[in-house]
This record gives C-alpha cells, structure tokens and sequence, in this order.
C-alpha cells in the first residue's frame, strides 16, 4: 500500500465552504506535516505534528485548522477560504522531526484546491 | 535573505547524458542536513538523496550523487546518465537545528528546477 494517501486529490469549493482534507500514513512514522505550494513559490510548511501534538504552526490563517486524532492521521479543515488559498497541498510523514539528520520526509501525492 | 537558492529554472538535457542542478543554501547553523527532492507532474514529492553537514564523503544513491562544498555552501544534484524519466521538478531542502536543538522536521525547500530529458 501507498506510505502516505491524501483524499481527495482535486477539490473545487467556494469560499463560503467548508470542506475537509484527509491525510494517512502507513509508514510508522511518528512526526507529520502540511505544507503549501503555490504557482512559482517554494513549498510552504504550514504545521508540524510530532506524536500528536502540534509543534510548529508557521503564521498560518485560522482559516485552516489542522487535527491530528493519531499519528497516523492528519487533516486539514478549511473554511471561508480565499481564491489566493488556492494550491497544492502536500502532506508528508518522517519517523522522527527530531535528531536525526537522515530523517528524510515522505509525501504524498497532494490535494489539489481551487478555491472559486 | 532566501535561505535555499536554485539559480536554474530550468535545464535540458540529452538522454543518456548527465546534468548538474545546482543548489544554494545559507544557514549559520553548525549542523544541518541537505536533502533534494524530485516532483513529478503527479504532484508528488519523491526523496533522492541526503547529505548531512558533517558528513565526509559526498552523498550518492544510484544515479545520483550530491556534489557537497561546505566552504561555498553548495550542494548541487548530479545525476548521470538521464533517462526520459527524469523529467520533472526538482527540489533542494535543508533542515536546520531549531531552537534547544531540535528541528522539529522544519525544511525550507528552494523554488526548484525544471529538468526536460530529450531523445
């Protein structure tokens, strides 16, 4: 099975929605994230999650409010979002956040929004 | 300041043939880890290879190989003999010591290169 799924992989919403994205690893990985990638600009990381509890939050909207239930799941709840928020959104999973230096991240394959 | 530059937007490259994409960084911090990424045009991120600071030797996982210059803060992807596959997004990310020492898994990723692989 795939190390790290995200659902759905395209999503169209207004900015009135609210909606919902899903992340799951299967690696036994400790530590995940979300990060954003916008047209021409590097990848942004938005949170880190390290055994559940939220470590890093970098500047990000309450407009997007991540939960992380266990440390295999991670979503990303969105609401009143803006054209602007539109984006891939990557989802990626390492064993450990800390020490380490080998300590590579796995993505997965992103949900792609539109926000209209 | 930008902490990971990638200066080439994009490369070509004959099949068959190798390429250096080349990487900046900027970091004060004594240890730290370099690490490049390829994205295809699914969208995912696929790890390629790892170089830690205080490693000796440079990197190399099959066809690719981490030309590492510490002095110049270099880290540049080498990758030989292109196959049509290679074709993607190329990425460059480093993860720093955070504050206490731990990281905290932060990676700052450059703006990335686009690699095209011709017949």
């Amino acid at each position: 099975e795939t190390g790290v799924t995200q659902t759905p992989r395209h999503l169209v919403m207004g900015m009135t929605n609210k909606k919902s994205l899903k992340c799951e690893q299967h690696l036994g990985h400790n530590a995940m994230y979300w990060y954003k990638q916008s047209a021409k600009k590097p990848l942004e990381l938005m949170f880190v999650y390290n055994f559940k509890e939220q470590t890093e939050n970098n500047s990000v909207p309450s407009r997007f409010s991540p939960e992380c239930p266990n440390s295999s799941h991670l979503f990303l709840h969105l609401h009143t979002l803006q054209p602007e928020d539109s984006a891939l959104y990557l989802c990626a999973s390492s064993q450990d956040p800390t020490g380490a230096w080998g300590n590579e991240q796995f993505f997965g394959p992103g949900t792609r929004l539109t926000v209209l | 300041a930008q902490k990971i530059t990638q200066t080439q937007p994009g490369m070509f490259v004959q099949e068959k043939e190798a390429v250096t994409l080349d990487c900046t960084y900027d970091t004060s911090d004594p240890s730290y880890g370099l690490f490049w990424y390829k994205q295809p045009s699914s969208g995912e991120m696929i790890f390629l290879i790892y170089q830690g600071s205080y490693d000796q030797q440079n990197a190399t996982e099959g066809r690719y190989s981490l030309n590492f210059q510490k002095a110049r803060k270099s880290a540049n992807l080498v990758i030989s003999a292109s196959q049509l596959g290679d074709s993607a997004m190329y990425f460059c990310a480093m993860r720093e010591t955070g504050a206490g020492g731990t990281s905290y898994g932060k990676l700052t990723f450059g703006q990335g290169t686009i690699l095209t692989v011709h017949p």
